[in-house]
C-alpha cells in the first residue's frame, strides 16, 4: 500500500536558518503530493502541493519538487521565521481503486528559535 | 468565506459512554472526511462521505460511525468509549474528493476519555 515517511522531529532552528524537511513515498500509481501545516491548536491547512513529476509547488517560501526517480518532495524554504513555528505533515494521493484518500505522514515538528 | 466548524471543540467523557462529534464542511463542499490525530499514530482515516453516502472507511472498529445530511453536514459518532479514543478528531471537507483536491480541515474536536 502507499505510504510517506517523513524525517523524525522536532527539528529546532534559528530564525533565518535554512530548512528541508525530507519526505520519501511509496505509491503504486501516479500520485499527487502535498504538504499540510498544523499550527498549535488549529487543524491542518495545505501549504504546497505537486501534482506531476518535475512540478514544484511553492507558497509563503516554502518550496517542494516532485522528484519521481527518488520519490522524494522535500519540503524547503532558505530563511525561516519564529512564526513557522508548526507541525508539517506530508500527504500523498493517488486515486488506486477509485479512491483518492490521502495517506500521511506522521508529520515533522519544527521549532524556531528567535 | 466560513471554513469548516467542528463543534464541540473540547470535551470529556468517562469510558463506556457514548460521543457525536458535528461537523460542518465550506459551503459547496460535498466531501466529509473524518481523521483521528494521535501522538502514537500520527493521522489516521476514519470514513469519508460524499452525497449522504459512505464512500470510503478505514480501519476502525464498528464503534466509529458516522453519516452526512442532505445539507453536507456530517457526525461521527462513537460507541462504548474506551480509554485509547482520547485524541484530536479532524474533519475535513473538499469539492469532489477526488483527484488532487485540497482538502480544509477544521480546527478539531479533542476527546479525552478518562
Amino acid at each position: 500500500g502507499d505510504s510517506v515517511t517523513q524525517m523524525e522531529g522536532p527539528v529546532t532552528l534559528s530564525e533565518e536558518a535554512f530548512l528541508t524537511i525530507n519526505c520519501t513515498y511509496t505509491a503504486t500509481g501516479y500520485p499527487s503530493l502535498f504538504w499540510y501545516v498544523q499550527y498549535p491548536g488549529e487543524g491542518l491547512q495545505l501549504l504546497l502541493k505537486a501534482t506531476k513529476a518535475d512540478d514544484k509547488g511553492s507558497n509563503k517560501g516554502f518550496e517542494a519538487t516532485y522528484r519521481k526517480e527518488t520519490t522524494s518532495f522535500h519540503l524547503e524554504k532558505g530563511s525561516v521565521q519564529v512564526s513557522d513555528s508548526a507541525v508539517y505533515f506530508c500527504a500523498l494521493s493517488d486515486g488506486v481503486g477509485g479512491s483518492y484518500i490521502p495517506t500521511f505522514g506522521r508529520g515533522t515538528s519544527l521549532i524556531v528559535h528567535p | 468565506k466560513a471554513g469548516v466548524t467542528q463543534t464541540p471543540r473540547y470535551l470529556i467523557k468517562t469510558r463506556g459512554q457514548q460521543v457525536t462529534l458535528s461537523c460542518s464542511p465550506i459551503s459547496g463542499h460535498r466531501s466529509v472526511s473524518w481523521y483521528q490525530q494521535t501522538p502514537g499514530q500520527g493521522l489516521q482515516f476514519l470514513f469519508e462521505y460524499f452525497s449522504e453516502t459512505q464512500r470510503n472507511k478505514g480501519n476502525f472498529p464498528g464503534r466509529f460511525s458516522g453519516r452526512q445530511f442532505s445539507n453536507s453536514r456530517s457526525e461521527m459518532n462513537v460507541s462504548t468509549l474506551e480509554l485509547g479514543d482520547s485524541a484530536l478528531y479532524l474533519c475535513a471537507s473538499s469539492l469532489k474528493g477526488s483527484g488532487a483536491n485540497v482538502l480544509t480541515f477544521g480546527a478539531g474536536s479533542r476527546l479525552t476519555v478518562l
